[in-house]
């Protein structure tokens, strides 16, 4: 029973190209959630999806960025033109209900952009 | 929105003593609590939660308690091990619809053998 599945597990990237960062949750969750994280900082929320739908992206910047959840498929976690400041680590997490108890994260997608 | 914080952000303990790891929150209406442990490299790992209705939940060494009037929670972890050394998170999730969690900077627990 495979956990959640993100990849690639370092991506590097120079500044102005796209980064997509892939998210598979685990076997019978249809919720998915991904987060950021700064070196020495929690994660920040970033955006919710449920399948074919985004239910909060609150945390998302307006610009740049986007997230889709395909009926078939993993979750994508897509930056254009990066900059240097989008380097982090991106974790994506996925739960079983609505209520989002027992979230699973997987082992993150570390993006650096020189 | 939820503010959620963590104190203090480093803690070094003695192997055998007891950590004790101290949140607070902002939004009364927050109402699951978990805890997660990461380690170098790796993601977040879900140790225990807590849910509103409840005051304590232990799981072997590790136990949560849960102060809804003052709007605070805490991790104990006794008898403390070299691998109990990571980075703890608390987060909470607010009621409803709303299924984010929002996170507290982490602690660095350092357990010297």
């Amino acid at each position: 029973n495979a956990g959640v599945m993100q990849n690639p597990r370092h991506l590097v990237r120079r500044r102005g190209q796209e980064a997509r960062l892939r998210c598979s949750p685990m076997k019978g969750h249809s919720h998915v959630y991904w987060y950021r994280q700064l070196p020495e900082e929690g994660l920040k929320f970033m955006v919710y999806l449920q399948k074919e739908n985004i239910i909060d992206e609150s945390g998302m910047p307006k610009e740049r960025f986007s997230a889709e959840f395909p009926k078939e498929g993993p979750s994508i976690l897509r930056i254009q033109q990066v900059v240097r400041g989008d380097s982090a680590a991106y974790f994506c997490a996925s739960s079983p209900t609505t209520q989002g108890y027992g979230y699973t994260f997987g082992s993150g997608t570390r993006l650096t952009v020189v | 929105g939820e503010n959620v914080e963590q104190h203090p952000s480093t803690l070094s303990v003695q192997e055998g003593d007891s950590a004790v790891i101290k949140c607070t929150y902002s939004d009364s209406a927050s109402n699951y609590f978990p805890w997660y442990k990461q380690e170098l490299g790796k993601g977040p790992q879900l140790i225990i939660d807590i849910r509103s209705n409840v005051g304590e939940k232990k799981d072997q060494r590790i136990a949560v308690t849960l102060n809804k009037t003052a709007k605070h929670f805490s991790l104990h972890i006794t008898e403390t091990q070299p691998e109990d050394s990571a980075v703890y998170f608390c987060a909470a999730m607010g009621g409803g619809a709303n299924s984010k969690l929002t996170f507290g900077k982490g602690i660095t627990l350092s357990v010297r053998p």
